[in-house]
Formats: C-alpha cells, structure tokens, sequence
C-alpha cells in the first residue's frame, strides 16, 4: 500500500471557522489531490498539486485553499467552513501526470460542519 | 465535459457468483481506473487500463476504447469483493489532472 496519512480523520466544526486538513505521503510522489465524496456526487476534484508550490483549482474549489510547501505535505485549507463543506475527504498522489499514472488514496478525513 | 455511467447501480450476489460491472463514457480518455471502496470507505486502485485487458486474479477488466466503455469482472464472488466500484476517467477534451469518476456500482456478495 501506498503510504498516505490524513489528519485528523474525524472532525466536528462550527459554521464559520477555519479548518486545515493535512495529507503526508512517504512515497516521494510529485502529483497530489484533494477530493471530497458526497452521496449521490462520487468524488469530486478540489484542488491538485503537480510540484512543491505548484498548485491548481478542481471542479469544486470555492471555498477551499492549499498549500504544498514540501513534497510529502499537502494542506487543504476550508478558510470558513460551512454546511454544505460537510463531506468525507480524500487525498490521493500519483508518481506521473493522472494521464498516465495511477492514483493510490489516503484513508480519508470525515468532516461534519454544524 | 466528459460523462461517465455506471451499471447496475446496485448489484446483489450469492458468494462464488461470477459478474460483470460496466462503464461507458462519452469521450476518449487517456487514463481509465477502477476503484473499489470497502465498507470501510478506504479506496484501493484495482487496474489502471486505458485500453486493452488486465487480470489480477479474480478480478479482470476490459477497455475498448474505440467503442467507449470498459467492463470490470469478478469470478467467484466472496463477501470481501462487497462495496462500492467506480470507474474514473481522464479526458484530453477536459482540462489536465482532471480524474472524473462515475457514481459507482454497489455490490453486496451474500454468504
């Protein structure tokens, strides 16, 4: 297996304050995502990292933010958490591009926004 | 953008019944994979196959690319193959790094 932590894996917030998610990896990976799995959505991209610093929007980015300040980390960052950011979230890398590689996932990050 | 439809949506075995699961897309793709999440909700990769025939002992998948789908089977069923299977695709007609996954097969393999 693919060594990828997420921290913290559940986690209860209130509407309106921030909240950092963290993805480490031991693989040494340059490609990193963020994505969220909602009921009836599947998963869906926030936001990927193709290099330290070098990052780009998803398909659902409002609202969220990252850092990628060393290759293992990725920090995912809701700058005011709302409800509809309730969701469960995955991070996953890849050595090569998503065209030609395969994406290996962390366990996952189960957030409830009250 | 690109669409990806799984069928069935649900499906329910008997243990050591074989089945076919299925993925159709609307463009070519680059990359294709199938995920299996376990009750559990952890994600494992089962097969990257942008085209072409891969087993891995008793799951194996097929992708025609030409014609747009790809089919995953499972011989043998054991209650542990129980979860959720999604195809994810990635498009050159969509933006780069864009993995887009369908809504899932859910399977539950009966003892």
């Amino acid at each position: 297996d693919a060594g990828i932590t997420q921290s913290p894996r559940h986690k209860v917030t209130e509407t309106g304050t921030p909240v950092t998610l963290r993805c480490h990896q031991t693989e040494n990976h340059r490609y990193m995502y963020w994505y969220r799995q909602d009921p009836g959505h599947g998963l869906r991209l926030i936001h990927y990292s193709y290099g330290v610093k070098d990052t780009d929007k998803g398909e659902v980015s409002d609202g969220y933010s990252v850092s990628r300040s060393k290759t293992e980390d990725f920090l995912l960052t809701l700058e005011s958490a709302t409800s509809s950011q309730t969701s469960v979230y995955f991070c996953a890398i890849s050595e090569l591009a998503v065209w030609t590689d395969t994406q290996y996932f962390g366990p996952g990050t189960r957030l409830t926004v009250l | 953008g690109i669409q990806v439809e799984q069928s069935p949506p649900d499906l329910i075995l008997q243990e050591g019944a074989n089945s076919t699961l299925r993925c159709n897309f609307s463009d070519s793709v680059n990359n294709l994979q199938w995920f299996h999440q376990n009750p559990w909700g952890q994600l494992i990769n089962l097969f990257y196959i942008p085209s072409g025939t891969k087993q891995n002992g008793r799951l194996s998948a097929t992708t025609v690319a030409t014609e747009r789908y790809s089919l995953l089977y499972i011989s043998s069923s054991q209650t542990t193959d129980s979860g959720v299977y999604f195809c994810a695709v990635e498009s050159p007609g969509d933006s780069s790094y864009k993995l887009i996954f369908g809504s899932g097969t859910r399977l539950l393999v009966r003892p």
